[in-house]
């Protein structure tokens, strides 16, 4: 069975400060990738997606970058953060066919002070 | 911005069936419509999805409109634990992948 992990659960950062988190995607080849951030009471908004091993899209800037080394891994960074970075970020996967609904992973909890 | 339209919230006590609708008039012909959950700290939990015909898994039914214009989450007897924000969503294909778009979505509350 496929299993989606991220890294870490949570994070408290200082502003300025660098960042990476990271999702593994296991049971899958080849899979589409994605990135979703959630404000503290905010809606969920696609950041990044990637549908292929080097290959990621940009879908809303918020000074953010992703990549996909591998093929079965995403990795959202930066290398500033921004009070505004704060919120929940989520990794999510889905197979490039068949209109399989996205799946998403448990989220890693991130606060900006 | 979010394609389908939903109430904000609806209450409902344990054991009750509740129809959550959903609101998609612009939807285009190939467009799948999806059903998400979330708790807070939560990833959204895939409910199901269908294109025209209802659909019905062990978690819910779904009821499409035949005109597609609108559609229905039917949960039976619902727990505590069926207690989230239900997102009704039409998938936009972009570049070969998948974009939800997420709006606010109905929170149910339910009451022992």
């Amino acid at each position: 069975a496929q299993t989606i992990h991220q890294w870490p659960v949570a994070e408290i950062k200082a502003v300025g400060s660098p960042l990476s988190l990271g999702c593994t995607i296991k049971g899958k080849s080849s899979p589409n990738l994605y990135w979703y951030w959630q404000a503290t009471g905010g809606t969920l908004q696609q950041l990044f997606y990637s549908i292929t091993v080097g290959q990621v899209e940009s879908v809303v800037q918020l000074n953010l970058s992703a990549s996909r080394p591998k093929d079965d891994q995403f990795i959202l960074s930066t290398e500033k953060l921004l009070l505004s970075h704060s919120g929940f970020y989520l990794c999510a996967w889905s197979l490039g066919y068949n209109n399989q609904a996205p799946l998403f992973g448990e989220g890693t909890r991130l606060s900006v002070l | 911005d979010a394609k389908t339209t939903q109430p904000d919230s609806m209450e409902s006590t344990e054991g009750e069936t509740v129809h959550l609708p959903c609101s998609h008039a612009t939807i285009s012909g190939n467009e799948y419509i999806y059903w998400y959950r979330q708790v807070p700290l939560q990833g959204p939990e895939y409910v199901t999805h269908g294109l025209q015909q209802n659909t019905t898994n062990s978690m819910a039914f779904l009821a499409i409109a035949s005109d597609r214009k609108s559609s229905t989450l039917i949960l039976p007897h619902v727990s505590l634990r069926d207690a989230a924000v239900y997102h009704c969503i039409l998938r936009v294909d972009q570049g070969g992948s998948a974009k939800l778009i997420f709006g606010e979505g109905t929170k149910l509350t339910v009451s022992s």
